[in-house]
């Protein structure tokens, strides 16, 4: 079955600092990857999104890569602020399974 | 604001009770999904409504069960509720049918079980 696996949190970094988050999926064939944040709260936000191998989605500064050969989505940012601290979570789409299978999120926190 | 709304916001109700969460998509989406989130479970699919047709089913417990009606809102009916209930419930919808589509959330419906 689809399965999702993140980075383990919480995370806290500083201001302007890179972010990484680590996102790697199980899934048979070609699903679609997504991040979504969620802001305290509130429900999720669709962060960004790649729908096949190579794509690079990104917004907000956010980027992320889809990487077939290592079934892998990492988010990252080049430099964070103090309203980027929100719940991150990974997710997989795989057409015909009509669901949205998630990671378990990671919390991040940035600090001035 | 995604455009889903779901209703009411917070609800707080006693164990053995039964309580109604409304959904309202947004306009010309024809699915709906509901999702619990909860501490030790994380964010769990529970079901799937298509144009007032169940197309999937999740997690869901057996006493819970979901509708979708003829103007697309849907209701998720909690009954015979335990403290494990406690949890916010999302609703979420999308456009059905292309690779790639986004699910848009609602804000949520907070239920505490006392």
């Amino acid at each position: 079955g689809n399965s999702v696996t993140q980075m383990e949190g919480p995370v806290t970094l500083s201001e302007e600092a890179f972010l990484t988050i680590n996102c790697t999926y199980t899934a048979t064939g070609y699903p679609s990857l997504f991040w979504y944040v969620q802001y305290p709260g509130e429900g999720l936000q669709l962060l960004l999104k790649a729908t096949k191998a190579d794509d690079k989605g990104s917004n907000k500064g956010f980027e992320a890569t889809y990487r077939k050969e290592t079934t892998s989505f990492h988010l990252e940012k080049g430099s964070v602020q103090v309203s980027d601290s929100a719940v991150y979570f990974c997710a997989l789409y795989n057409f015909g399974n009509e669901k949205l299978t998630f990671g378990t999120g990671t919390r991040l926190t940035i600090i001035p | 604001d995604s455009g889903v709304t779901q209703t009411p916001k917070h609800l707080i109700t006693a164990t053995g009770q039964r309580v109604t969460l409304r959904c309202s998509p947004r306009s010309g989406d024809l699915s709906v999904y509901w999702y619990q989130q909860s501490l030790d479970q994380g964010l769990q699919f529970l079901i799937q409504y298509y144009n007032g047709e169940e197309r999937a089913k999740g997690n869901i417990l057996e006493r819970f069960s979901a509708q979708q009606f003829p103007d697309l809102h849907s209701e998720l009916n909690l009954s015979s509720l335990e403290l494990g209930d406690s949890a916010l419930y999302f609703c979420a919808s999308s456009v059905e049918g292309t690779i790639g589509y986004e699910q848009y959330f609602g804000p949520g419906t907070r239920l505490t079980v006392t």
